[in-house]
């Protein structure tokens, strides 16, 4: 069965303060891994998608990167504008583009 | 270019009683995706539309929820009758042709409220 797990759920750092969100899945024939962002009483708003193990996408202060198990969204020295929901979802072979999403984790950085 | 629209934002309705939730997609974008968030839980699928044909609807609860999408634009949600457990935020998302590989884009979602 497919499943999709963060970690941590909830996260607080201080402005400045890098840290790294984790994202490990089980999905058959993974076609493509899409992080999003979540404010709240908004939509997911898409941020990467990423297709194959090694392969690694940045904007601005996020870098994600994707293993064949795990993917990670790094924050370097975060700001209190990104304070968000990230959501992991994976997509698997032959679902047609389904999305397989996580709980995602709670950011909050303090200035 | 216009996003996702979903209206409405909100809905509270009693016990019984019918809604329907309405999405327009991106304009071009051939797939539509219905998600549902229900409080405390992941967000997860409800089915996919490819123009107008439904290409998978195994994430649809029961038949009290119908999904059409006319003419291969719109796509209407009904919920007939409601019941308590049918609370919960309804995503509508949409994303170009091709499957697995290509971004979808989100609407702000429709909360809806059953009492």
């Amino acid at each position: 069965e497919d499943q999709v797990t963060q970690s941590p759920e909830a996260l607080r750092l201080q402005e400045g303060e890098s840290s790294s969100l984790n994202c490990s899945y089980t999905v058959s024939g993974l076609r493509g891994l899409f992080w999003y962002r979540q404010d709240p009483g908004k939509g997911p708003e898409f941020l990467f998608t990423l297709y194959s193990a090694g392969e690694e996408k940045e904007k601005e202060r996020l870098k994600a990167t994707l293993t064949k198990k795990e993917s990670f969204l790094h924050i370097t020295a975060p700001k209190p504008e990104d304070s968000a929901t990230y959501l992991c979802a994976p997509s698997g072979g032959n679902q047609g583009g389904k999305l397989i999403f996580g709980q995602g984790t709670e950011l909050s950085v303090k200035p | 270019e216009a996003g996702v629209t979903q209206f409405p934002s909100h809905s509270v309705i009693e016990k019984g009683q019918t809604v329907t939730l309405r999405c327009d997609p991106i304009s071009g974008h051939d797939n539509l995706y219905w998600y549902r968030r229900v409080m405390g839980k992941e967000i997860k699928f409800l089915l996919h539309f490819v123009k107008e044909s439904k290409q998978d609807e195994s994430g649809m609860p029961n038949n009290r929820f119908l999904a059409e999408r006319t003419g291969g634009t719109y796509s209407t949600l009904k919920v007939q009758p409601a019941e308590l457990e049918d609370s919960g935020v309804y995503f509508c998302a949409s994303s170009q042709v091709g499957t697995g590989n290509t971004e979808a884009f989100f609407g702000q979602g429709t909360r809806l409220t059953v009492v």
